[in-house]
């Protein structure tokens, strides 16, 4: 069965940067696009990033553009989102989830909390 | 970036009940919408794509309709596990967009 599993909880200082990893399996990898997704305590959905698996092309949320990076290894099927400069406002539930251009999220991972905090 | 906006934000109604929720695009977007139900503490769970069409295991007493800029989510005879938060997404163009939600509430 498709299954995106995320890495677990962080705690980062103001500042620093986080890296969360999204593990894929049940489906061919470079078929379908991994897109992140977060959500700050309290609120809506907000979409930041988009890669290809297959070429390992990406877009990014302008709001991130500076400071996302995502990354995928085709070896261990996971895709990797970097954050970095992070501020209090980046506490949030990060998603990753499964979407082809033009239809929906079928699949998503648990989420992983990242809380940045002095 | 094309803007969805849900009404309400929120709403209560008793089990039973027709519960209607509606979202606007900032500019056509097709049928290219999705709605999503999300529960505290869980990932957001597709109930409805293209529109119009029900994603398998979601019951029939969900379902939407629309085209364009205007589209709604209906449940027919809210159930108990219905009360939750819902989102509307358009996938027309990058980024995907979300509404703000919708949340559902027992009366």
């Amino acid at each position: 069965q498709v299954q995106l599993v995320q890495s677990g909880a962080e705690v980062k200082k103001p500042g620093a940067s986080v890296k969360v990893s999204c593990k894929a399996s049940g489906y061919t990898f470079t078929n379908y696009y991994i897109h992140w997704v977060r959500q700050a305590p309290g609120q809506g959905l907000e979409w930041m990033a988009i890669i290809n698996p297959s070429g390992g092309i990406t877009r990014y949320a302008q709001k991130f553009q500076v400071r996302v990076t995502m990354t995928r290894d085709t070896s261990t099927s996971t895709v990797y989102m970097e954050l970095s400069s992070l501020r209090s406002e980046d506490t949030a539930v990060y998603y990753c989830a499964r979407g082809q251009t033009g239809t929906y999220y079928d699949y998503w991972g648990q989420g992983t909390l990242v809380t940045v905090s002095s | 970036d094309i803007q969805m906006t849900q009404s309400p934000s929120s709403l209560s109604a008793s089990v039973g009940d027709r519960v209607t929720i509606t979202c606007r695009a900032s500019q056509s977007i097709s049928t290219y919408l999705n709605w999503y139900q999300q529960k505290p503490g869980k990932a957001p769970k597709l109930l409805i794509y293209a529109a119009s069409s029900l994603q398998s295991g979601v019951p029939s007493r969900v379902s939407g309709s629309g085209s364009g800029t205007d589209f709604t989510l209906t449940i027919s005879s809210l159930q108990p596990e219905d009360f939750a938060t819902y989102y509307c997404q358009q996938s027309f163009s990058i980024p995907w967009t979300f509404g703000q939600g919708t949340k559902v509430e027992i009366k």
